[in-house]
Parts: structure tokens; C-alpha cells; sequence
């Protein structure tokens, strides 16, 4: 089944406490990127990646990293993570220019 | 920047009422426009999409066309139901993809 797979769903976390989220698709993406969904502000992308090695900071980049060494997987680094960055999170893929995949979601807590 | 501007809800209709979710856009090259629905406690779901302009997309009765002179993909439906109720999101993708604020639909019986 086509599908692009987050883990994990929930997390509660603490201030400063390094964490990743993976974000997994299996449909030979070149394109993935990362959003977080807040109320009223709708989907922001934080950061996408065209291909392999390659990514580039989308509109709300600070206070997260992203890899992106094989083209299935593109995770999500907090580093330090703060309490602003608690948030439902998207991952997405596709085709450059077409239709994007969203994976499930990540809801984020941090104390 | 690119943008998405889409009209701000929640919009409550009574079902089989007609629906109207305006979404117009600014964008620096030739995007491809979509429209997205979000079910409670769900991921993001294609609704539909078209790739240049007077292009229509249609999908479970819903339908928007691609306008490049007014800049605009509006979407509409002619009779709503209950389970429609979900949150719209128009987009556009050139390089990168970007969502308009999300549109809350509630269709009461």
C-alpha cells in the first residue's frame, strides 16, 4: 500500500530534550517536506527537500533540522525543543509540482 | 511570495445548501492549485487539483477551476452533506507548496 508513515503519532516532551520524528515513504518520491499545523494559522512548511542531500528551509525553519541521506526517509530533528514548538505535525510527499501525500500526523507536546 | 488567500470560516450550512470557499493567489510562476480536506483527527486528503489555467478539477461533487485572469480556484458544491463537515485548505505548488488558513465547514442536518 502507497503510503507515507509517521512515528510517532504522539509525544509528550520536555524542554531541551532532543527528539526526532521519522517521516517514511514508499512510493519513490523525490519531493518531502515537513508542516506544522497550529489553529489559525493553517499548515506552515518548515522545511523540504527536492531529492536526495538536498533541502532547503521553508517558512518557519528555526528551532529544526532535517536530513534527507536516502530518498524514502526524511526525519525531523528538535534539537533543543521549547514549549512554541508544541504542534501537530505533517509529513508529505510527491512529485515536484503535483499532488502531495500526507502522512498521519504528529502531535507534539512540549513542557 | 507565492500565497494562498482563502475566505476564513467556519462556514455552517444546512445539508443539500450550495457551497462557496473562495481561494485566490499570488504566485511568481505557473502554479498547480489544489484543493485538500482534513476530517477530524485525520491527515491531509487530495480533494482535487488542476495543473494550468481554465482547468477544472472535480472530485465527490465538488468542483473548482483554475482562473489565471482572476487568479482564483474557488470551491463549490452544489448540495452539501453532514459528511462533508471537514476543514477545506486550498494550495498552490510551484517549488515549494503553500496552504491558504483553512476553511471550517459544518453541515448540520
Amino acid at each position: 500500500e502507497a503510503q507515507v508513515t509517521q512515528n510517532p503519532r504522539y509525544l509528550i516532551t520536555v524542554t531541551g530534550k532532543k527528539l526526532t520524528v521519522t517521516c517514511s515513504q514508499n512510493m519513490n518520491h523525490e519531493y518531502m517536506s515537513w508542516y506544522r499545523q497550529d489553529p489559525g494559522l493553517g499548515l506552515r512548511q518548515i522545511y523540504y527537500s527536492m531529492n536526495v542531500e538536498v533541502t532547503d528551509k521553508g517558512d518557519v525553519p528555526e528551532g529544526y533540522k532535517v536530513s534527507r541521506k536516502e530518498k524514502r526517509n526524511f526525519p525531523l530533528i528538535l534539537e533543543s525543543p521549547s514549549p512554541n514548538q508544541t504542534s501537530l505535525y505533517f509529513c508529505a510527499s510527491g512529485r515536484i509540482a503535483d499532488t502531495q501525500y500526507f502522512g498521519p500526523g504528529t502531535r507534539l507536546t512540549v513542557l | 511570495g507565492d500565497s494562498v488567500t482563502q475566505m476564513e470560516g467556519p462556514v455552517t450550512l444546512s445539508e443539500e445548501a450550495f457551497l462557496t470557499i473562495n481561494c485566490t493567489y499570488t504566485a511568481t510562476g505557473y502554479p498547480s492549485l489544489f484543493w485538500y480536506v482534513q476530517y477530524p483527527g485525520e491527515g491531509l486528503q487530495l480533494l482535487l487539483k488542476a495543473t494550468k489555467a481554465d482547468d477544472k478539477g472535480s472530485n465527490k461533487g465538488f468542483e473548482a477551476t483554475y482562473r489565471k485572469e482572476t487568479t482564483s480556484f474557488h470551491l463549490e458544491k452544489g448540495s452539501v452533506q453532514v459528511s462533508d463537515s471537514a476543514v477545506y485548505f486550498c494550495a498552490l505548488m510551484v517549488n515549494d507548496m503553500r496552504f491558504g488558513a483553512g476553511t471550517r465547514l459544518t453541515v448540520k442536518p
